[in-house]
């Protein structure tokens, strides 16, 4: 079947512009997850939605950051006033089941802010 | 603090030269160890979940196993496909759902 897919597959923008980056999960996958990998570095945990609540947000680096879920489909991860250190691969996960389940990934979003 | 660990960073076996990855780990109140795969350009692959000490779980040259304190990635008799990032991740701990992710293995198998 489809798995996770994210779009767009790379995007540039420039320092101060605000970008929307979107998951699709697989159907009927009820957990969603965001993740960020900068270069050399290992995954860091962003947010995770049960459904379309988010009973942890403990990841999001700072305000700038927000994302929302469509119950328990699309999922939109958006950066405000981008800054370059925003500059990243954003990754999307699904799960049939909340943590500790195992996480589906998406090929992720490349993010370069000049 | 909640954290993970892997060892070596990188590995080059010769095919056919079986090898161990390593991951330790240390979170109050594992609920789960996980490794991926991760290609180049491309979001991690699950491999295994292990849930408690001295579980294994097996699948083609990969069996994965787990103690109190670490994981190990044995692959037996490697082909030059098997050439990847592997990532470990752990969840637990008391009031988070956070998953936590090593830095990743990066290996290279030589045909």
């Amino acid at each position: 079947g489809a798995g996770v897919s994210q779009s767009p597959s790379n995007k540039v923008t420039e320092k101060g512009k605000d970008v929307e980056l979107r998951c699709d999960p697989i159907s009927g996958h009820t957990a969603l997850y965001w993740y960020r990998q900068r270069l050399g570095q290992g995954l860091e945990f962003l947010i995770y939605f049960q459904g379309n609540s988010a009973p942890d947000k403990s990841g999001l680096p700072s305000d700038r950051f927000s994302a929302e879920r469509t119950g328990e489909s699309v999922s939109t991860l958006t950066i405000q006033r981008t800054q370059q250190e925003d500059s990243a691969v954003y990754l999307c996960a699904s799960s049939p089941r909340g943590p500790p389940g195992e996480q589906y990934f998406g090929p992720g979003t490349r993010l370069t802010v000049t | 603090e909640d954290q993970v660990t892997q060892s070596p960073e990188a590995l080059r076996l010769q095919e056919g030269e079986s090898s161990s990855l390593n991951c330790s780990y240390t979170v109050s109140g594992l609920r789960g160890l996980f490794w991926y795969r991760q290609d180049p350009g491309k979001g991690p692959e699950f491999l295994f979940t292990l849930y408690s000490a001295g579980e294994e779980k097996e699948k083609e040259r990969l069996k994965a196993t787990l103690t109190k304190k670490e994981s190990f990635l044995h692959i037996t008799a490697p082909k030059p496909e098997d050439s990847a990032t592997y990532l470990c991740a752990v969840q637990g701990g008391s009031g988070t759902y956070k998953y936590i992710f090593g830095t990743g293995t990066r290996l290279k198998v030589l045909a």
